[in-house]
């Protein structure tokens, strides 16, 4: 059963445009949301949270939107660079389960100059 | 600043050999230690957890065990490896405070001939 989902798997994006990821969850514990960012052969780096009572965070050129009643949340990336061509994790996790994270499986971002 | 070291980066081994994966954090105490694997074209899978020494919690049944002999000292194991426990093995450290991220070490392949 899995309570993280990325349904897509891969993702392309002019270099300058907007990247969306979307993830969709089902478990209604979940009381903090992250976003990791993950290049080959390395560990996975943390790139923006949210907790469940908010329904937006910024930080630069990411921005993390939470619809709770739709348990969706989404990343956006704005604008788009090539660096910016990694795999990108959605977790969750609830305070009452130890804080522990649950990972969904994953998006694949191209961005093509 | 935390730094978190995982070795080896790379593992190739034959079926049925014992394993050993080390992990060690720098610049903090008592941190929640963690093992995932992720497999070729998954998302990151929680194997085991650990709030203290000692104190270990295994998430998912297999052929695999962990231990915590120091603080900041976390190790995977198996005595007898399978080709199903072939891999990208990541360590990881956080804290008991809600919504903190976890830090994730550079992972370890592992390749089961």
């Amino acid at each position: 059963d899995q309570q993280v989902k990325q349904n897509s798997p891969s993702l392309s994006v002019q270099e300058g445009r907007i990247s969306i990821l979307n993830c969709d969850y089902t478990n209604s514990m979940f009381d903090y949301f992250l976003w990791y960012k993950k290049y080959p052969a390395e560990g996975p780096t943390f790139l923006i949270s949210i907790s469940s009572i908010k329904d937006k965070n910024e930080d630069g050129r990411f921005t993390v939107f939470l619809n709770k009643s739709a348990k969706h949340l989404s990343l956006h990336i704005v604008p788009s660079q090539p660096g910016d061509s990694a795999v990108y994790f959605c977790a969750a996790s609830a305070q009452a389960a130890g804080n522990k994270l649950t990972f969904g499986g994953g998006t694949r971002v191209l961005v093509k100059p | 600043s935390q730094t978190i070291h995982q070795w080896p980066a790379t593992l190739v081994q034959p079926v049925g050999s014992p394993l050993s994966l080390e992990c060690t954090v720098e610049g903090t105490s008592n941190p929640n230690l963690y093992w995932y694997r992720q497999a070729a074209g998954r998302g990151l899978q929680l194997l085991f957890y650990s709030v203290g020494i000692g104190q270990i919690s295994s998430e998912v049944p297999q052929n695999l065990s962990a231990s915590r002999p120091q603080d900041r000292q976390f190790i995977l194991s198996s005595k007898k490896l399978l080709l199903s426990d072939s891999g990208f093995y990541l360590c990881a450290w956080g804290t008991n405070r809600v919504g903190q991220p976890q830090h994730f070490g550079d992972g370890t392949r592992l390749s089961i001939l």
